[in-house]
Formats: structure tokens, C-alpha cells, sequence
């Protein structure tokens, strides 16, 4: 799986919109982009995954580069929960033997009240 | 339904003893990961079930890991003669596919077990 570089922290005001970003240079064609968040002392969560078209859910929007070697997560009114490490990870298409997430240190996310 | 759980959920070992793990994936879901995650570093991977079988342990730091998933549901870690460097958080998680499926897949964390090595 390629590798992901995203910024060490970032912080957001409650209830303003936030930008967490995601380079990735190296993705090949077929490789899609997943983000996780961790909050404190928890296990993390999947948020949300695109291939090329920008995604929507419930709990956040992803926006992906036309040329794929950036993608934005997009947070639309921070609260004090989303306070967490979020995490940027590229994936093959179809595995082999080896399904798990290779994690970088992820994005600091902390959320001023 | 019931998520991912973990016991203990905090685990302080003197330096040289035994400890086990334990983990209760989602039900129905084939596929189980363990991860160690270090204080301030993201998880990392340690091995893989498919069903009761181990297809990858290519991530365990030392033959003083273990891990078995006997009946293809619940899994233990064991760590034989813990040292101070296995302090960590031990993380579960589950899915619902086979690890050579598509990787669109979710899977789903427990809440990790904190292991303290004095």
C-alpha cells in the first residue's frame, strides 16, 4: 500500500468547517483512499472512502484531487467530539493474504470551544 | 448489534510474566487483525485470522508473541516473558470479508487493551 503524508496537527474552532488534508503522491490507478479517526482512548473508526469521485456520509465528505495525489476530508461543523487523530490510508483494489491498514501518525485534530 | 470488544481493558505485568489477551470480534465476521500501537504512533499491524486460520504473523515483533483464533470467533494475544518495550496499546479489529476481497472493506476496532510492563 502507498504511502500517505498528512500534517502532524491541526485546530478548528467549534461549529467552523474543517479541511484536514492527505497527499499521495505515489497512488497508483486503482488504489482507493480511506480515512479512519481514533478519538481518545478508543480504537479507531472508519469515517469514509472514495476512488476518484468526491464522497458524502453522515459524518464527513472527502474530496479527492482530479489527478489523485491529494485528497481533503472535510469536516462541515467541527464539534468537540471530533476531536481525534485522523488518518489518511491508501489500499489495493483487491487484496492478497495481507488485508490490515498500514497507519501513519495521522492528523492531530484538536477543536477550540 | 455488539461491536468489537476487549479484556482486559488495562493490563499492568511485571517484567517476565505471562499475559493473554483477549478479543470478541463482530459476529460473523471472518476476518480478525491484532495491531500494536505505541504511544503517540499510529497502529501497527501483528497478525491475521481467517477463520481459525493464521495466514500472516509477519508482524510480530518476537517468538514471545502468540496469538490463536481456535474456533474461528474469539482471539487471544499471549505475550511470553513481557518486557518493559512491550508496553503498548493492543488493538482488535474485525471484517466482515475475506482478507482477499475487495478492500473497499470496514473494519471495526475494539477499544484496546493498555499493557503497562514495570
Amino acid at each position: 500500500d502507498a504511502k500517505t503524508t498528512q500534517p502532524n496537527s491541526m485546530e478548528s474552532n467549534e461549529e467552523e468547517p474543517v479541511h484536514l488534508p492527505c497527499n499521495h503522491s505515489t497512488i497508483s490507478g486503482t488504489d482507493y483512499i480511506h480515512w479512519y479517526r481514533q478519538l481518545p482512548s478508543q480504537g479507531p473508526e472508519y469515517v469514509i472512502h472514495g476512488l476518484t469521485s468526491n464522497v458524502n456520509n453522515r459524518m464527513a465528505s472527502l474530496a479527492i484531487a482530479e489527478d489523485r495525489k491529494s485528497s481533503t476530508l472535510i469536516l462541515h461543523r467541527a464539534t468537540l467530539r471530533d476531536a481525534a487523530v485522523y488518518y489518511c490510508i491508501l489500499r489495493e483494489p483487491w487484496g492478497g493474504s495481507q488485508g490490515n491498514l498500514i497507519f501513519g501518525k495521522g492528523t492531530k485534530l484538536s477543536v477550540k470551544p | 448489534g455488539a461491536g468489537v470488544s476487549q479484556s482486559p481493558r488495562y493490563k499492568v505485568a511485571k517484567r517476565g510474566q505471562d499475559v493473554a489477551l483477549r478479543c470478541d470480534p463482530i459476529s460473523g465476521h471472518v476476518s480478525l487483525f491484532w495491531y500494536q500501537q505505541a504511544l503517540g504512533q499510529g497502529p501497527e499491524f501483528l497478525t491475521y485470522f481467517q477463520n481459525e486460520a493464521q495466514l500472516d504473523k509477519s508482524g510480530l515483533p518476537s517468538d514471545r508473541f502468540f496469538a490463536e483464533r481456535p474456533e474461528g470467533s474469539v482471539s487471544t494475544l499471549k505475550i511470553q516473558r513481557t518486557q518493559q518495550e512491550d508496553s503498548a496499546v493492543y488493538l482488535c479489529a474485525s471484517s466482515l470479508v475475506l482478507a482477499g476481497g475487495r478492500r473497499t472493506d470496514t473494519q471495526y476496532f475494539g477499544p484496546g487493551t493498555r499493557l503497562t510492563v514495570l
